[in-house]
């Protein structure tokens, strides 16, 4: 069974405090990586898909980057605005579906 | 181009009624998928539809629970006699293809039962 684990569940930084949030995962067969973010009372939106070891995404002040276990998402001077919760994904086996992780909370005080 | 839309954007109800929650995705998107996402239990996959293909239908809680599509289109997912258990946000999202396309996600119906 396709795990997925993301860490931390809550990330406070100051405005232009870089870090990264991490993404685990467990597997069998990687068909692609998904991050995307979700903000209070919507939907989650698309930001990345990486496919390979080594593969890195950029958009702006976030790049995703994925090794054979885990996913990071680094996230450079980070803006009020970047606050909210950022899920990673992957496909099942059959392409049916997405296990999500738990989630990072991410608050991005001024 | 517009993006998938749900309705309502809200429902309450109260125990053991019937509810329907719509969905139109994407144009042109062929895969459809239902998720429902609660405090604690993160997003969860309910089922998913694929083109004329049976839908896969594993992640359904119990039979309490059914889901179509019509046309290749617009989705209804259905509960039957709601219980307070099934109080969550019903996502749907679409995709060109099977998951290992990017998903993309409406804005959900949030579900109170009473």
């Amino acid at each position: 069974e396709d795990q997925v684990t993301q860490s931390p569940e809550a990330l406070r930084l100051q405005e232009g405090e870089s870090s990264s949030l991490n993404c685990s995962y467990t597997v069998s067969g990687l068909r692609g990586l998904f991050w995307y973010r979700q903000d209070p009372g919507k939907g989650p939106e698309f930001l990345f898909t990486l496919y390979s070891a080594g593969e890195e995404k950029e958009k702006e002040r976030l790049k995703a980057t994925l090794t054979k276990k885990e996913s990071f998402l680094h996230i450079t001077a980070p803006k009020p605005e970047d606050s909210a919760t950022y899920l990673c994904a992957v496909p099942d086996r059959a392409g049916n579906m997405l296990t999500f992780g738990g989630g990072t909370r991410l608050m991005v005080k001024p | 181009g517009a993006g998938v839309s749900q309705s309502p954007s809200n429902k309450v109800t109260e125990k053991g009624k019937d509810v329907e929650l719509r969905c139109d995705p994407i144009s042109g998107h062929t895969a459809l998928y239902w998720y429902r996402q609660s405090l604690g239990q993160g997003l969860e996959f309910l089922i998913y539809f694929q083109g004329n293909s049976a839908p896969d239908k594993s992640g359904l809680p119990s039979d309490r629970f059914s889901a179509e599509r019509t046309g290749g289109s617009v989705s209804t997912l259905t509960i039957q006699r709601t219980q307070q258990e099934d109080s969550a946000v019903y996502l749907c999202a679409s995709s060109l293809g099977r998951s290992t396309y990017e998903q993309y996600f409406g804005p959900g119906t949030r579900l109170t039962v009473t």
